[in-house]
């Protein structure tokens, strides 16, 4: 059985500074892996992935994500965030074969002036 | 593009009645095709996923049902909705191929059993 576990429920940080969202998982089989991010009382939106090759992914706004196979986690980090940033994010986890996918608790971010 | 459509948006109903949420894909064909609840502190659960008209999976045991009538049509019912039904409904698609690796999400539909 494949679980995702978001360490934090709630992040606060200060504008421009850096952040870490921490995500572990457990699967018996190969997975990819996914950061999603939601805005209040909207669907999800994707950030990034990470599929195969490189285990350092990026996202356009700045956030990355690296893959630790040893560790079986997917930590988010950010060097900088912004108040735009305060949002819900999501790791979640996917089968190989057959695109299920499977979600943490969720990490709320909540960027203070 | 391709493009998902989940209505109603908010929808408060009263305990002991029915209830249909649907969503429907464009700009593809064949899709998978899932529903979700998002409960507060609790995340994303998996209701049900679908691989093809007809066929629907159920990851948890509830109050709930869906059908797939068409390819890219899915909806969400009960018969009598109980309290603990209240939650946000998340609609999602994703591709087959083997580039098709992530999920799309629809705007939820925010439902207050009453």
């Amino acid at each position: 059985a494949q679980s995702v576990t978001q360490l934090d429920s709630q992040v606060p940080v200060f504008e421009e500074a850096p952040v870490e969202l921490r995500c572990n998982y457990s699967s018996s089989v190969s997975v990819y892996l996914f950061w999603y991010v939601q805005y209040p009382n909207q669907g999800l939106q994707l950030l990034l992935k990470y599929l195969s090759g490189s285990t350092l992914v990026e996202s356009i706004n700045g956030f990355e994500a690296e893959f630790n196979k040893s560790q079986t986690s997917f930590h988010l980090r950010k060097p900088s965030v912004h108040i735009s940033d305060t949002a819900e994010y999501f790791c979640a986890v996917s089968l190989y074969n057959f695109n299920k996918f499977y979600f943490g608790s969720g990490t709320k971010l909540n960027v203070k002036p | 593009s391709q493009t998902i459509h989940q209505w109603p948006a908010t929808l408060v109903q009263p305990v002991g009645s029915p209830l249909s949420l649907e969503c429907t894909v464009e700009g593809t064909s064949n899709p998978n095709l899932y529903w979700y609840r998002q409960a507060a502190g609790r995340g994303l659960q998996l209701l049900f996923y679908s691989v093809g008209i007809g066929q629907i999976s159920s990851e948890v045991p509830q109050n709930l049902s869906a059908s797939r009538p068409q390819d890219r049509q899915f909806i969400l019912s009960s018969k009598k909705l109980l309290l603990s039904d209240s939650g946000f409904y998340l609609c999602a698609w994703s591709g087959r191929g083997r580039r098709d690796t992530e999920a799309f999400f629809g705007q939820g539909t925010r439902l207050t059993v009453v």
